[in-house]
Formats: structure tokens, sequence, C-alpha cells
């Protein structure tokens, strides 16, 4: 299995405060995404990086920020949370082949009362 | 760009028995095609691919899908399910000019009933 860890595994939290996921590989790959899964909408795309200090929006990036300091770490922050943010937050990471595989790690399940 | 539709949301079948997941995409250039499998609790992973070559993919544990580029198809099936195979099954695709975006289907949940 790809080294990839996220923690928190679970998180419940109130509507307006900030809530930072965090994503950790150790197989040294160059992307890193950061996907929300809702019934119904499969896996969007939030934010993804390309190298370290190199990031960019998915199709629903409103309202979330990442950070990616280090190869292995990519963040994602909810600025002031909303109950339509409550979901579950998977990360993924790929070595940037041309066909894109990517892994993905066990999920943040986040609900946002 | 790219979509993908996965004609079915819930697919009950008992053990035992054939299944299709069916998978349709939408693309103006060449893609590279995944399903990928989430147990339940799970995160997502690779079951199969098609990339290149034959149409016709293998998984280890005996599914199989086959491209066809006519229909713009990649239906995943399998000759006999087992109660393990339960879980939700995505299709994806992912451009051939390379970059970051693989689209995702919904997902179809696979039911299998003993």
């Amino acid at each position: 299995d790809a080294g990839i860890t996220q923690s928190p595994r679970h998180k419940v939290t109130e509507t307006g405060t900030p809530v930072t996921l965090r994503c950790h590989q150790t197989e040294n790959h160059r992307y890193m995404y950061w996907y929300r899964q809702d019934p119904g909408h499969g896996l969007r795309l939030i934010h993804y990086s390309y190298g370290v200090k190199d990031t960019d929006k998915g199709e629903v990036s409103d309202g979330y920020s990442v950070s990616r300091s280090k190869t292995e770490d990519f963040l994602l922050t909810l600025e002031s949370a909303t109950s339509s943010q409550t979901s579950v937050y998977f990360c993924a990471i790929s070595p940037g082949t041309v066909y894109n595989e990517q892994f993905f790690g066990p999920g943040t399940r986040l609900t946002v009362l | 760009a790219q979509s993908v539709t996965q004609l079915d949301s819930q697919v009950p079948v008992f053990e035992e028995a054939p299944v299709e997941l069916r998978c349709n995409y939408s693309s103006s250039v060449s893609v590279y095609l995944f399903w990928y499998v989430q147990y339940p609790n799970q995160g997502l992973q690779l079951l199969l691919k098609y990339l290149s070559g034959s149409t016709l993919v293998e998984s280890i544990n005996g599914f199989e899908a086959e491209f066809n580029k006519s229909q713009t198809s990649f239906h995943l099936r399998k000759p006999s399910v087992h109660i393990s195979d339960t879980a939700e099954y995505f299709c994806a695709v992912s451009p051939d000019t390379g970059g970051f975006k693989t689209i995702f289907g919904a997902g179809t949940r696979l039911f299998v009933k003993a």
C-alpha cells in the first residue's frame, strides 16, 4: 500500500470555526490532491499541488485553501467551516506519470454542525 | 473537457451471479481509463486500467473491463461475484495529454447478497 496517512480521521466542528486537515506521504510523489466525496457526486477535486509551494484550484475550491511547505505534507484548511462542507475528504498522491494513476489515503470524515 | 457517466447508482446481485457495471465517457481527446474500488470506510484503490494495446484488461480478483472506443464505454464485468466484492466502484478518465486532471464518475454501489 502507498504510504499515505490523513489526520484527523474524524472531526466534528461548529459552523464558523477554522479546520485544518493534514495529508502525509512517504512515497516522495510530486503530485498531491484533495478531494471531497459526497453521495451522488463521486469525487470532486478541491485543490492540487504539483510541487513544494506549487498549488492550484480544482472544481470546488471556494472556501478552501491549501499549503505545501514540504514534499511529504499537504494541508487543507477550511477558513470558516459551513454545514455544506460536511463531507468525507480524501487525499491522493501521484508520481506524475502521463496517465496520472492516483493512490488514495483512508479519508477524513468531517461534520460541521 | 472530459466527463464520466456511470449509468447505475446501485446494483444488487446474488452471490455467484454475473455482474456488469456500466461506464460511458465523453472527451475531445484520447483518454486513459480506470476503475477504482472503495470498500466500506476505506479510500479508493485502483482495480484496473486501460492505457493502450488490448482493449480487454483484467484485475487480479477476476474483474475485467473492455474499452470500446466507438461507444466511448469502459464497462466492468465479473462472471461470478462474491460477498467480498460488495463495495463502491468508480470509473475514471485521464486525458492522454498528461497533466494532473482525472475525472471520476459518481460511483456505482455493488451489493452482493447471499
